[in-house]
């Protein structure tokens, strides 16, 4: 059963636009959560996370928001490059026993159009 | 070097042969940690080391797999007895800690035959 969800597996974006990638967890025990990106042929990249104990988390272009009543988080990037065209994985982790191992869901494939 | 390297960055081994995947850190990364990632899928949790003490085990898929990092930074993933199944990108990664983003390797493709 899997405990982190990107239900969406591709997203298309006009460049310029908003791009929002959403995540949705099953386990109350995650408290951090965390946005990777993923280009072809390479390793993922972190590139932003929030702890439980924030609602927003902002980092130039990326902005992660998390609910934590809806286990619901979404990363939004504004304004959309096509430079940002990647598979994007939300993750999350706990700070109790398991403290550093991330799940990850399945990614979803972002392509910003020019 | 900056990033974390992992060698070989393809292997293709036939079916039931042994491997074994390299994963070089960030220097002064105390954490280590692998991941298996099958096509179309996000990386699955293998094992995890801080410094040479190896925490968390429990996602080696069976005993063929095991995973040493005795000196505190190189760490190598064994495959015995290689499966088809096995099939996969091997992925390690690296943090200075147990709350901070990964910084991962370009990982290993295993294909086995």
């Amino acid at each position: 059963d899997q405990q982190v969800k990107q239900n969406s597996p591709s997203l298309s974006v006009q460049e310029g636009r908003i791009s929002i990638l959403n995540c949705d967890y099953t386990n109350s025990m995650f408290d951090y959560f965390l946005w990777y990106k993923k280009y072809p042929a390479e390793g993922p990249t972190f590139l932003i996370s929030i702890s439980s104990i924030k609602d927003k988390n902002e980092d130039g272009r990326f902005t992660v928001f998390l609910n934590k009543s809806a286990k619901h988080l979404s990363l939004h990037i504004v304004p959309s490059q096509p430079g940002d065209s990647a598979v994007y994985f939300c993750a999350a982790s706990g700070f109790e026993a398991n403290a550093g191992k991330s799940t990850f869901g399945d990614g979803t494939t972002l392509t910003v159009k020019p | 070097g900056a990033g974390v390297s992992q060698s070989p960055r393809y292997k293709v081994a036939k079916r039931g042969q042994d491997v074994a995947l390299r994963c070089d850190p960030i220097s002064g990364h105390v954490s280590l940690f692998w991941y298996q990632q099958a096509l179309g899928q996000g990386p699955e949790f293998l094992t995890y080391f801080q410094n040479e003490a190896q925490l968390d085990k429990s996602g080696l898929p069976s005993d063929r797999f095991f995973a040493e990092r005795p000196e505190g930074s190189v760490s190598t993933l064994k495959i015995q007895r290689t499966q088809q199944e096995d099939s996969a990108v091997y992925l390690c990664a690296s943090s200075p800690g147990t709350v901070y983003g990964y910084t991962f390797g370009s990982g290993t493709r295993l294909t086995v035959v």
